[in-house]
């Protein structure tokens, strides 16, 4: 058990450019979940996905974010035409799940963004 | 909808102390609740975690019951060491409306002198 990667861990852009990062979660993991954290905040939850099914948006993933997990196993997330409002700790946590049940979920070591 | 309050930081300390971080949430079901903490340059771990009231969630020294009544979690660890210093983050996850997101509080810094 590797434990969730995600890569890079950090990134500078220009405003407009677009970006995408990618999370690895732990092997076995069915759950993966992406989330944005600003300084000084709690993360916020971005979306969510089962497999390869992308379940849950939320309203915080303007249309410029787009997030796939094409194969059930790693994931990426794209934002195009990057703000200067984006710049954050983008997180990924993974779970394994059954139905009904409380999933504990686990973080990785996040993708720091900077928008210039 | 769910939110999740907690006290304001940074709370410092000296070493053996008794440390108190309070948690209060509103949720729209039955939640289960989470202590996240999250060390200086590191990623976020989960510290101790419950699904139901009354339990007690512990971990490293550290406690927390669900009390369902004050619809509260606090952080309790009896003698803190200059290691736990780090930012504690209180979450939940109500599975009763279908969301399986986390909705975190704002995080409290814990800082602890020798």
């Amino acid at each position: 058990d590797t434990g969730v990667s995600q890569d890079p861990r950090h990134k500078i852009t220009k405003r407009g450019q677009n970006v995408t990062f990618r999370c690895d979660p732990i092997s076995e993991h069915n759950r993966l979940y992406w989330y944005r954290q600003t300084l000084g905040q709690g993360p916020e939850f971005l979306t969510y996905f089962q497999n390869e099914a992308q379940l849950e948006k939320s309203r915080l993933l303007s249309d410029r974010f787009s997030a796939e997990r094409p194969k059930g196993s790693f994931s990426t997330l794209e934002i195009q035409r990057t703000e200067q409002g984006d710049s954050a700790m983008y997180l990924c946590a993974s779970s394994f799940g059954q139905a009904g049940g409380t999933d504990t979920q686990y973080f990785g070591p996040g993708t720091r963004l900077t928008v210039l | 909808g769910n939110s999740v309050t907690q006290m304001e930081g940074p709370v410092t300390l000296s070493e053996e102390a008794f440390l108190t971080i309070n948690c209060t949430y509103t949720a729209t079901g039955y939640p289960s609740l989470f202590w996240y903490v999250q060390y200086p340059g590191e990623g976020l771990q989960l510290l101790l975690k419950a699904t139901k009231a009354d339990d007690k969630g512990s971990n490293k020294g550290f406690e927390a019951t669900y009390r369902k009544e004050t619809t509260s979690f606090h952080l309790e660890k009896g003698s803190v060491q200059v290691s736990d210093s780090a930012v504690y983050f209180c979450a939940l996850s109500d599975m009763d409306t279908g969301r399986r997101a986390l909705t975190f509080g704002s995080g409290t810094r814990l800082q602890v002198q020798p």
